[in-house]
């Protein structure tokens, strides 16, 4: 079955630079999540959207920025890099935006800022 | 501060014995689910159990949820080598859209 497609999936960056990373969902899902998970940690919800439209908003920071197309895949757009962006982020998608269904992650993208 | 914490944090046990990992949460919830995650790897969807279920059974795995208590436990029966990993427990909050807020996760390592 297809699952979550990220990409890409590592990529280094130097600070102050800009990154994007991409998420194409499930077939026929329509609801995104971004989670950012550093070493160690657990992960961190960014943001959501549903049907195009931002549904929550979590630990994102300002520099960040996503959206949902058309398509229903989505980027997260992040600018003025810090070393402390430095993680691995997941993206997720489920049918139905409160419906309270499975949440399917990606295989993640690895960001290294230097 | 954190809606779930799971215990223990790291567990070490032998091939073929039982492992059981215990999370707890803090808010009223929608579902719970539990996650794998090889290091550095993608989080893999186990099970998903609702806040009116009590158990629920996939293979090797059982969950179960006490809203009650605000706790589930997820018991891996006969290990093998292959279930080494961290696993998380993620409850779902709905407030208009569906959000999973993490646990710390358990660190399990089967030994041979």
């Amino acid at each position: 079955a297809a699952g979550v497609i990220q990409s890409p999936r590592h990529l280094i960056k130097e600070k102050r630079e800009t990154a994007t990373l991409k998420c194409y969902p499930i077939p026929r899902h329509d609801t995104v999540y971004w989670y950012q998970q550093g070493p160690g940690q657990d992960p961190q919800f960014l943001i959501s959207f549903y049907e195009k439209m931002q549904s929550d908003k979590g630990s994102i920071p300002d520099r960040f920025s996503a959206q949902q197309f058309s398509d229903y895949h989505s980027e997260l757009n992040m600018s003025s890099l810090e070393l402390g962006d430095s993680a691995l982020y997941f993206c997720a998608s489920s049918l139905g935006g409160s419906s309270g269904n499975t949440i399917y992650f990606g295989e993640g993208s690895w960001l290294t800022v230097v | 501060s954190q809606q779930g914490e799971e215990d223990p944090q790291a567990l070490s046990i032998q091939e073929g014995e039982n492992a059981t990992m215990n999370c707890s949460y803090k808010t009223s919830i929608n579902n719970l689910q539990w996650y794998r995650q090889n290091s550095g790897r993608g989080l893999v969807h186990l099970i998903l159990i609702r806040s009116n279920e009590r158990e629920k059974h996939s293979g090797r795995l059982r969950v179960t949820l006490d809203t009650s208590k605000k706790s589930s436990s997820l018991l891996i029966t006969a290990s093998r080598a292959a279930d080494t990993a961290s696993y998380f427990c993620a409850t779902a909050i709905i407030q208009g859209a569906q959000k999973l807020v993490f646990g710390q996760g358990t660190r399990l390592t089967i030994n041979p």
